[in-house]
């Protein structure tokens, strides 16, 4: 069973319009969030997080919301760059020192 | 301090051999994680430790893989009778006391 799905398997986006990326969970027990971003050929890097106790967190271009009644989550980026090019993955943790979930990722372009 | 170094990065070997991969985390990150990812999907949980303390492994890890972390330092993941579904990135991260994970570039396993 997928505890956290990632249903657009890529999105395509204008350079300068804002990109969304979506992320829905399964296991209410999760109460922390995670976004990162791969690159071909590299590890996963860390973009964003969020705590269960908010509803938005705010790091530069990139924002995350998270509707707890929906148990759904979602990356915004705006402005997007062509450098934004990659593939995000949502991530889930329950609590403290437990193994982190992983989506199965969206393959995000970003046009010139 | 130089991120989480995996080695070797690159591992070709025949059906049945055994094959071993290393993992250095972050100086003082206690946790440790091994993720295994195929093409086109996220990265898939295998095995965590607090320290030298296994916590969970995964069941879709069979008996031929096995994993230590002595002295709560580097790790190694062993994979014994490899099989060609073997064939994939193998990810190690490791993470001080917050939800984030900070990935190696991977070991990508061949088997032929």
């Amino acid at each position: 069973d997928q505890q956290v799905k990632q249903n657009s398997p890529s999105l395509s986006v204008q350079e300068g319009r804002i990109s969304i990326l979506n992320c829905d969970y399964t296991n209410s027990m999760f109460d922390y969030f995670l976004w990162y971003k791969k690159y071909p050929a590299e590890g996963p890097t860390f973009l964003i997080s969020i705590s269960s106790i908010k509803d938005k967190n705010e790091d530069g271009r990139f924002t995350v919301f998270l509707n707890k009644s929906a148990k759904h989550l979602s990356l915004h980026i705006v402005p997007s760059q062509p450098g934004d090019s990659a593939v995000y993955f949502c991530a889930a943790e329950g609590t403290s020192y437990d193994k982190v979930i992983f989506g199965p990722g969206t393959s995000l372009s970003v046009i010139p | 301090d130089t991120g989480v170094s995996q080695n070797p990065r690159h591992k070709i070997t025949k059906r049945g051999q055994n094959v071993t991969f290393r993992c250095d985390p972050i100086s003082e990150h206690n946790r440790l994680y091994w993720y295994r990812q195929t093409l086109g999907q996220g990265p898939e949980f295998l095995t965590y430790f607090q320290n030298e303390a296994q916590l969970e492994k995964s069941r879709l890890l069979s008996d031929r893989f096995s994993a230590e972390r002595p002295k709560g330092s580097f790790s190694t993941l062993e994979i014994q009778r490899t099989e060609q579904g073997d064939s994939a990135m193998y990810l190690c991260a490791s993470a001080a006391n917050t939800g984030e994970l900070f990935f190696g570039e991977g070991s990508r396993l061949t088997v032929l």
